[in-house]
């Protein structure tokens, strides 16, 4: 299958600063990529829709300010978190849709774990 | 607004024992459906899914679901469990032109 990856797979920062986690499709371009969150024993949330070329869709209680999203190109979308705090610590996944031929199926990033410290 | 439900938060199982995970979705369109699976340390990979056909789906590493319009569900099965099947399982539904939802997780524990 189609491959996602994201860098970094793990991130410790202060309270206060900025962690920027990319998104890329390795072998396949997607206009739609997805961001989601997940706690711990919790199933994953989504948090916003990334499309290239323009902004992002947010779900309802997403910071947009906080959560910076960026869809540069067909392969890449970023996820940054402005000044984090500890209550953002969390796993981050991304997705991509590689849209026709693929049934709605996503293909997933293995995730980036963010420690605020 | 659709959702995902799975019937168990946590299965502990020995070797060798037979699996089922309970998914439910609430959505009266058609929708496709996904199990994923979450392997301690890895990312998401896909089990299975349904678009349409044969509602008996048959996925890797021996799972299987079957597609039941009536009740809602896309129960996951598997005759015989090993310890490496140990991990977080997804059931995942999409309508067509909407977002994933995923459910809560069922997380899996074999004992060897």
């Amino acid at each position: 299958g189609a491959v996602v990856s994201q860098h970094p797979s793990w991130v410790i920062c202060k309270s206060g600063t900025s962690v920027k986690i990319e998104c890329r499709s390795l072998d396949f371009q997607a206009t739609t990529m997805f961001w989601y969150r997940q706690f711990p024993k919790q199933s994953l949330m989504l948090m916003a829709t990334s499309n290239e070329g323009s902004k992002a869709t947010y779900e309802q209680g997403v910071e947009k300010d906080k959560f910076l999203i960026n869809h540069a190109s067909l392969t890449l979308s970023t996820l940054t978190v402005t000044s984090a705090h500890p209550e953002d610590s969390s796993f981050y996944i991304c997705s991509a849709d590689p849209g026709k031929g693929e049934n709605g199926e996503l293909f997933f990033g293995e995730g980036s774990r963010l420690t605020v410290l | 607004a659709q959702s995902v439900s799975q019937h168990n938060h946590h299965v502990i199982l020995s070797e060798a024992a037979s699996l089922e995970l309970g998914c439910n979705y609430s959505y009266g369109g058609t929708v496709n459906l996904f199990w994923y699976v979450q392997y301690p340390g890895q990312h998401l990979q896909l089990l299975l899914k349904y678009f349409s056909g044969d509602p008996l789906v048959k996925g890797i590493k021996g799972f299987e679901a079957e597609f039941i319009k009536s009740k809602f569900s896309f129960n996951l099965r598997k005759p015989s469990v090993q310890w490496s099947d140990t991990a977080e399982y997804f059931c995942a539904v999409n309508n067509y032109g909407q977002n994933f939802v995923f459910g809560p997780g069922t997380r899996l524990s074999v004992l060897p």
